[in-house]
């Protein structure tokens, strides 16, 4: 398979607990973006990296949150002190693009539930 | 921000009935693509369509990006067409792609 990866696929914490996702790009996709999908609504943008370097973050991103893609290739995004409103559908997107857009893929999400 | 309008927002169907979603936006853009949202969360892609009219099988879409709209059609319905659709853009003033969403289409088709 050579979509984008994403895992763990389903996490259940309590609450205060940290949790960390990790999602793998189609190969040689340059863009790569985060979502958190609640239920009942659209995805909503978190952020996004060109190569390595973070070039976005929403306000949805508080500073319990925090996303890195260290070599340009495989991405994390860890959630500190988990509460109860940070149940979601998260999901992970690449673009191979040398302009300002072109064609998102999304892989298959991880749902996060905190007791 | 730019405003993306799904409607209707429910929408059912019998089976082998045609069927028209319709996508507004109030903004110009650069991007506009139509997802169908599996049962397990997953966002396939159906459309990728900044403007103009592409058929797959069943389904067409066309946008017309100069009065901020796209139409997704679904001929021939089947019950595995039933899920969420939603319809995503990027706006001409945003530099990273970033695609926002409209609130979804849910589409039920009874056998």
């Amino acid at each position: 398979d050579t979509g984008v990866s994403q895992d763990p696929r389903h996490k259940i914490t309590k609450r205060g607990q940290n949790v960390t996702f990790r999602c793998d790009p189609i190969s040689e996709h340059n863009r790569l973006y985060w979502y958190r999908q609640t239920l009942g609504q659209g995805p909503e943008f978190l952020t996004y990296f060109q190569n390595e370097a973070q070039l976005e973050k929403s306000r949805l991103l508080s500073d319990r949150f925090s996303a890195e893609r260290p070599k340009g290739s495989f991405s994390t995004l860890e959630i500190q002190r988990t509460e109860q409103g940070d149940s979601a559908m998260y999901l992970c997107a690449s673009l191979r693009t040398s302009g300002p857009t072109g064609e998102l893929f999304f892989g298959e999400g991880s749902r996060l539930t905190v007791l | 921000g730019i405003q993306v309008e799904q409607s209707p927002p429910d929408l059912i169907l019998q089976e082998g009935a045609n069927s028209t979603l319709r996508c507004n936006f109030s903004d110009s853009v650069n991007n506009l693509q139509w997802f169908h949202q599996n049962p397990w969360g997953q966002l396939i892609n159906l459309f990728y369509i900044p403007s103009g009219t592409k058929q797959n099988g069943r389904l067409s879409a066309t946008t017309v990006a100069t009065e901020r709209y796209s139409l997704l059609y679904i001929s021939s319905s089947q019950t595995t067409d039933s899920g969420v659709y939603f319809c995503a853009v990027v706006t001409i003033y945003n530099q990273g792609g970033k695609l926002i969403f409209g609130q979804g289409t849910e589409l039920s088709v009874k056998p």
